[in-house]
Parts: structure tokens; C-alpha cells; sequence
């Protein structure tokens, strides 16, 4: 089973601050997915194939990565991008995610 | 795309419970579905896989006491959870792949809590 961590756990972000979030992989992996979870909600898919934004993700956001190493950025942070963001494998089974950045603004 | 989880509830370990997922807005039977599970304040764990066809993949964690299943006439996905335990308590989500992208649509989740 290929293990994810993520770093930081939880991080606190001023609006317009960059934000980058990392997701290392114990295996190579070909491309990493990443979610989104808003408090009480369920997750929505957010970046896809590393650096695709899914449909409606505003385009501060952007992936990036490769082998072990994967991150997603966000260029400027604004109000609504508090949340949890999970990164996941899909390049074996089982898929896995990682344990979540909990991202709140400062 | 729209995924609709129902079935939860508390249970008592040792019991029984069966989930189930209503899709809608694409084409059920074309589709593999998954099911992913989050314990209270916790990550997201995948559960369970079956195919279009009914191949089933599970998660070592509840091999042997979940079973997933489809109805394709009733455009619905099914877990049938047996012999529950106290860390089997979670929101349950059913998810709908897209290409390689296994878990592109989510349901709103149903709570199964597994207490005496």
C-alpha cells in the first residue's frame, strides 16, 4: 500500500498570502488527485492528473509534481479556500489518500 | 451526476447494516462505484470497488464483512455491512469514477455508529 503524507497538518493563511501544501509519497505514483472538504460537506473533487483543475476551481489555484513529491499552490488566499484538502493515489490498489491539510484563514 | 446515500444509523456491534447509493443523471450500469468511509474528525479511507460488471475489490479492514453489490435496474449501489465494530463508525460516501479519476463524484454520506 502506497502511504501519503501530507505537510503541514493545519496552517493559517492571511488573505492574499501564497499557500503551498505538500503530499509525499512512499512509492513513485504517475499523477496525484487532490480534494477539497468545506466543514460538514462532503469532498469534491479539486485538481485531477496532478495539475488539472476540475471543473469551477478558480484558477489561483494549480498542481504540480512528480514521482514522490506532488504539492498544490494557492496563488492568493481568499476567504472560501478554508478547508481540508486531501491528496490521493490512483496509480495502485489500494487507492489512498493522505491524512489532510487543514488550511483556515488567519 | 447525483449520488444519494441512505441506510445509516446506530447500531450495536456484532450487528448488521445495509447501505445504499441511488445514482442518477448517467448511466449506472456503464459505471464502476466505490465506497469511502471518514470515522468522526478523521481522513478519508476507500472501502470498497465494484465494477460495471460486478468484480469487487475491498479494503483489508473489512474483507470478509462488507459486501458490495449493484442493481443496475434499480440504478443503485448497496454495502452490506456484517459484523460490525466500534471503528466501522463513520460517514459512509458512495463516489462514481471519471476516467482515471476514481472518486470524480460524491454523495452527501450516510453516519453509520456502531455503540452499545
Amino acid at each position: 500500500e502506497i502511504v501519503l503524507t501530507q505537510s503541514p497538518t493545519t496552517m493559517a493563511a492571511s488573505p492574499g498570502e501564497k499557500v503551498t501544501l505538500t503530499c509525499r509519497a512512499s512509492s513513485s505514483v504517475s499523477y496525484m488527485h487532490w480534494y477539497q472538504q468545506r466543514s460538514g460537506t462532503s469532498p469534491k473533487l479539486w485538481i485531477y492528473e496532478t495539475s488539472k483543475l476540475a471543473s469551477g476551481v478558480p484558477n489561483r489555484f494549480s498542481g504540480s509534481g512528480s514521482g514522490t513529491s506532488y504539492s498544490l499552490t494557492i496563488n492568493s488566499m481568499e476567504t472560501e479556500d478554508a478547508a481540508t484538502y486531501y491528496c490521493q493515489q490512483g496509480s495502485s490498489y489500494p487507492p489512498t489518500f493522505g491524512g489532510g491539510t487543514k488550511l483556515e484563514l488567519k | 451526476v447525483q449520488l444519494v446515500e441512505s441506510g445509516g444509523g446506530l447500531v450495536q456491534p456484532g450487528k448488521s447494516l445495509k447501505l445504499s447509493c441511488s445514482a442518477s443523471g448517467f448511466t449506472f450500469s456503464s459505471y464502476g462505484m466505490h465506497w469511502i468511509r471518514q470515522a468522526p474528525g478523521k481522513g478519508l479511507d476507500w472501502v470498497a470497488y465494484i465494477s460495471s460488471s460486478s468484480g469487487t475489490v475491498y479494503a483489508d479492514a473489512v474483507k470478509g464483512r462488507f459486501t458490495i453489490s449493484r442493481d443496475n435496474a434499480k440504478n443503485t449501489l448497496y454495502l452490506q455491512l456484517n459484523s460490525l465494530k466500534s471503528e466501522d463508525t463513520a460517514i459512509y460516501y458512495c463516489a462514481r469514477p471519471l476516467r482515471r479519476v476514481p472518486f470524480a463524484y460524491w454523495g452527501q454520506g450516510t453516519l453509520v455508529t456502531v455503540s452499545s
